[in-house]
């Protein structure tokens, strides 16, 4: 039972464009949600974070938004460049239990 | 620097054999975790520890053992017992029990049987 789904396992964008990574969530308990990037034989980063109480974070290009009704969060990136190129992860928290990850999306950026 | 090693970076075992990945934490850490990376499949639990001497079984904990003697330090081992232990294995810590302060990841190992 996949409770974190990224539904897209690959995503091009031209450098300078928008990129948009989503995510889909099951469980309604989850109340913090993180994205990280992964670069190949490396292990992933922290990017960028959402509380529920919000709807919107902003980081730099990164921007997270949330929506609670849909049980959907996506991650915009602004304007792209080739160094996003990775895989990016989702993933999601409630009531102080573990972290549960998507599947992954990979990003490829073409200059 | 604080942060998570994880050594060797590459490994290569015989079928039949076990080996032991390694993990250690200087952020003073109490959970630590262990997760397995196949293509498509995205990050799979093997073991979790929230506090010394106490750990858990994640969603694919078959053929794995681990150990949490020291804070620091978290090895899994992949017994002979694992039907496909070839993967990328990362090991990750966070502060407390629970995904609110988020994971420190380690760069990974590479595990190949041959």
């Amino acid at each position: 039972d996949q409770q974190v789904k990224q539904n897209s396992p690959s995503l091009s964008v031209q450098e300078g464009r928008i990129s948009i990574l989503n995510c889909d969530y099951t469980n309604s308990m989850f109340d913090y949600f993180l994205w990280y990037k992964k670069y190949p034989a490396e292990g992933p980063t922290f990017l960028i974070s959402i509380s529920s109480i919000k709807d919107k974070n902003e980081d730099g290009r990164f921007t997270v938004f949330l929506n609670k009704s849909a049980k959907h969060l996506s991650l915009h990136i602004v304007p792209s460049q080739p160094g996003d190129s990775a895989v990016y992860f989702c993933a999601a928290t409630g009531y102080g239990n573990k972290l549960v990850f998507g599947a992954g999306t990979i990003l490829r950026v073409k200059s | 620097d604080g942060g998570i090693t994880q050594s060797p970076k590459y490994l290569f075992r015989k079928e039949g054999q076990n080996v032991t990945l390694s993990c250690e934490q200087n952020l003073n850490h109490d959970a630590m975790y262990w997760y397995r990376q196949d293509p498509g499949q995205g990050l799979r639990l093997i073991y979790y520890s929230q506090i010394v001497n106490d750990f858990q079984k994640g969603d694919i904990a078959e053929g794995y053992s681990v150990s949490r003697e020291k804070k620091e330090s978290f090895p899994l081992t992949v017994t002979s017992a694992q039907k496909n232990p070839t993967a990328f294995y990362l090991c990750a810590s966070s502060p407390r029990q629970g995904g609110y302060h988020g994971y420190t990841f380690g760069s990974g190992t590479r595990l190949t049987v041959v």
